[in-house]
């Protein structure tokens, strides 16, 4: 069964560009959740998806924003990046209920460097 | 909302000792506490969860208790091994979190030989 897929691994943007980043989630999962984790700031929620709809956004800028297919695939965007976006951003899918219920498989993160 | 206070934020003990770590929450609505192990360069994986209605669950050499009144819940490891190494995060759901788990901020165990 294959778990949840990030895409790229590693990213390196210049401040004021956009960014985007890919979850798969498990197959037969159709929530997908986003973290910010930093040193100082441990996991903190950007939003979650499921069915295409956003239902839970945490306390980000605008410039953060996210989307789901039909087939789970979420992605999400940074515009206008700082150099305080600078993380690894992980993905975390779960079966309905964002993770609340039976907790979530993470992915293996997109590391974001903002130079 | 939901604030969880994570206590230390590094431990280091002998090989075969135990390790606790401790969380406290400040939403009383809250029913779902796990926890995850995120060993260098990996993702967080799940350890062990508990709710609301349980005080304590065990799983081989890690337990999780629960003070409902005191609003804090503690992650208990005992015999520890060097691969017990990692950052352990606590974490808290409650209705009003809608579909968010509210982490702490982790703890670096270290485990020496």
């Amino acid at each position: 069964k294959a778990g949840v897929t990030q895409t790229p691994r590693y990213l390196i943007k210049t401040r004021g560009q956009q960014v985007t980043l890919s979850c798969s989630p498990i197959s037969g999962h159709r929530s997908v959740s986003w973290y910010q984790q930093t040193p100082g700031q441990g996991l903190q929620f950007l939003f979650e998806y499921f069915s295409e709809t956003q239902r839970n956004k945490g306390n980000f800028p605008g410039r953060f924003s996210g989307r789901q297919f039909s087939n789970s695939r979420s992605e999400m965007n940074v515009s206008t990046l700082e150099l305080g976006d600078s993380a690894l951003y992980l993905c975390a899918s779960s079966l309905n209920t964002g993770g609340r219920d039976y907790g979530y498989t993470f992915g293996s993160g997109t590391r974001l460097t903002v130079v | 909302g939901e604030n969880v206070e994570q206590h230390p934020s590094t431990l280091s003990v002998q090989e075969g000792d135990s390790a606790v770590i401790k969380c406290t929450y400040s939403d009383s609505a809250s029913n779902y506490f796990p926890w995850y192990k995120q060993e260098l360069g990996k993702r967080p994986q799940l350890i062990i969860d508990i709710r609301s209605n349980v005080g304590e669950k065990k799983d081989q050499r890690i337990a999780v208790t629960l003070n409902k009144t005191a609003k804090h819940f503690s992650l208990h490891i005992t015999e520890t091994q060097p691969e017990d190494s990692a950052v352990y995060f606590c974490a808290a759901w409650n209705s009003n979190s809608g579909y968010a788990l509210n982490f702490g901020k982790g703890t670096s165990l270290l485990v020496t030989p």
